[in-house]
């Protein structure tokens, strides 16, 4: 069974750059079924998709945040990447990674890692 | 973006009773494209429901899905005490990907 694992720094100063990594294990990033994205959410409120990547480094990002957000494919390693620049707190959420597997011409997210509580402070 | 409505944001039931969780689209949701997830908390989201009604991998009968356009009820047959959570629909036909915030079920 695939599992998702997010790591990257705790702690971000405001007007920094926020970098994850999320690792998948027991399945390759670069299945053609597949999409990775990425979800976040704020303390104590709801979900915010980010965006995703595909294997070949195609990208779809949310609008409210497209001019901030980068994300990168690395498939020797079977990760990747989620690049948010500008932070404010704002931005302070528990960032996830998830498989979009496609249904029906359609991506839902299916599998999610456990997640990881970045804060923006100074 | 499509905007998702779930009211009441809270729920208070007891174990053995049915739930009925409601979730309204600002716009007609593309293809049937309306998932269920179940959160608890200090855990990711767990995908229960999409397509309106297919249940996931693993998940108990007595969850169900059901509506069209732009209602839709995510309905537990008989809470057990394990099904009190936050429980959030999303929509994933239009981009971009949207939830709703979530109906907390809570033990009466």
């Amino acid at each position: 069974q695939v599992q998702l694992q997010e790591s990257g720094p705790g702690l971000v100063k405001p007007s920094q750059t926020l970098s994850l990594t999320c690792t998948v294990s027991g399945g390759s990033i670069s299945s053609s079924d597949y999409y990775w994205s990425w979800i976040r959410q704020p303390p104590g409120k709801g979900l915010e998709w980010i965006g995703y990547i595909y294997h070949s480094g195609t990208t779809h990002y949310n609008p409210s945040l497209q001019s901030r957000v980068a994300m990168s494919v690395d498939t020797s390693k079977n990760q990747f990447s989620l690049r948010l620049s500008s932070v404010t707190a704002a931005d302070t959420a528990v960032y996830y990674c998830a498989r979009e597997r496609v249904i029906f011409g359609a991506n839902l997210p299916d599998y999610w890692g456990q997640g990881t509580l970045v804060t923006v402070s100074s | 973006e499509i905007v998702l409505t779930q009211s009441p944001g809270t729920l208070s039931l007891s174990p053995g009773e049915r739930a009925t969780l409601p979730c309204r689209a600002s716009q007609r949701v593309s293809s049937s494209y309306l998932a269920w997830y179940q959160q608890k908390p200090g855990q990711a989201p767990r995908l229960l429901i999409y397509g309106i009604s297919s249940r996931a991998t693993g998940i108990p009968d007595r969850f169900s899905g059901s509506g069209s356009g732009t209602d839709f009820t995510l309905t537990i047959s008989r809470l057990e005490p394990e099904d009190f959570a936050v429980y959030y629909c999303q929509q994933y036909g239009t981009s971009p990907i949207t939830f709703g915030q979530g109906t907390r079920l809570e033990i009466k």
